[in-house]
């Protein structure tokens, strides 16, 4: 397995752009997660599915943010318009919960630059 | 807001010198997990322990949980160059909430 696929690897955009972040996760793996980090916050939860519907959306800093799983092998993060601000990794992780470990599984993140 | 936090925020070690970093956690847990960042790179999944388990290994690594204390520590033994990443905690099982994180040096 290719292990959860993202897309771009990096990603330099203007103020008040739409910027897109895809994701494929691994296949048969019914969670998916997607994450911001930053030096000053950290590893965040920004919003998590459950066999392609958003269960918990709370960690979406605006509206400016959102989500998307039209199918259960593919994920959109939309930031619309984008600020400097929003510069960060953004990461997409899958699982499988009822496994052994109960273990996410991580892409490789997308760098974001906001100008 | 994080639940684990670990401690230190830093560590540096020698190559061979075994690392112990801390997790403390606010509310009850069922299981607590430990993750590895490289530099650039995504995290990896370490070990979990649930929260009827006092300790567990795997390979060069120890995990003990104390949830009287809730606290939960990882000691890596016998450190190698290629242990030089983040390591973070994060406890629930389905909406991880991670720590800051504790950045290992080893030092050839």
């Amino acid at each position: 397995d290719a292990g959860v696929i993202q897309s771009p690897r990096h990603e330099v955009t203007e103020m008040g752009q739409e910027v897109t972040l895809r994701c494929k996760p691994i296949s048969g793996h019914d969670y998916l997660f997607w994450y911001r980090q930053t030096m000053m916050r950290g590893l965040e939860l920004l919003i998590y599915f459950n066999n392609n519907v958003p269960i918990d959306d709370s960690g979406m800093p605006e509206d400016r943010f959102s989500a998307k799983m039209p199918n259960a092998s593919f994920s959109t993060l939309k930031i619309q318009p984008s600020e400097p601000r929003d510069s960060a990794v953004y990461f997409c992780a899958s699982s499988l919960p009822g496994t052994s470990d109960n273990e996410q599984f991580f892409g490789p993140g997308t760098r974001l630059t906001v100008l | 807001s994080q639940q684990g936090e670990e401690d230190p925020q830093a560590l540096s070690i020698q190559e061979g010198e075994n690392a112990t970093m801390n997790c403390s956690y606010k509310t009850s847990i069922n299981n607590l997990q430990w993750y590895r960042q490289n530099s650039g790179r995504g995290l990896v999944h370490l070990i979990l322990i649930r929260s009827n388990e006092r300790e567990k290994h795997s390979g060069r690594l120890r995990v003990t949980l104390d949830t009287s204390k809730k606290s939960s520590s990882l000691l890596i033994t016998a450190s190698r160059a290629a242990d030089t990443a983040s390591y973070f905690c994060a406890t629930d099982d389905y909406k991880l909430s991670f720590g800051a994180g504790t950045t290992v040096t080893v030092r050839a």
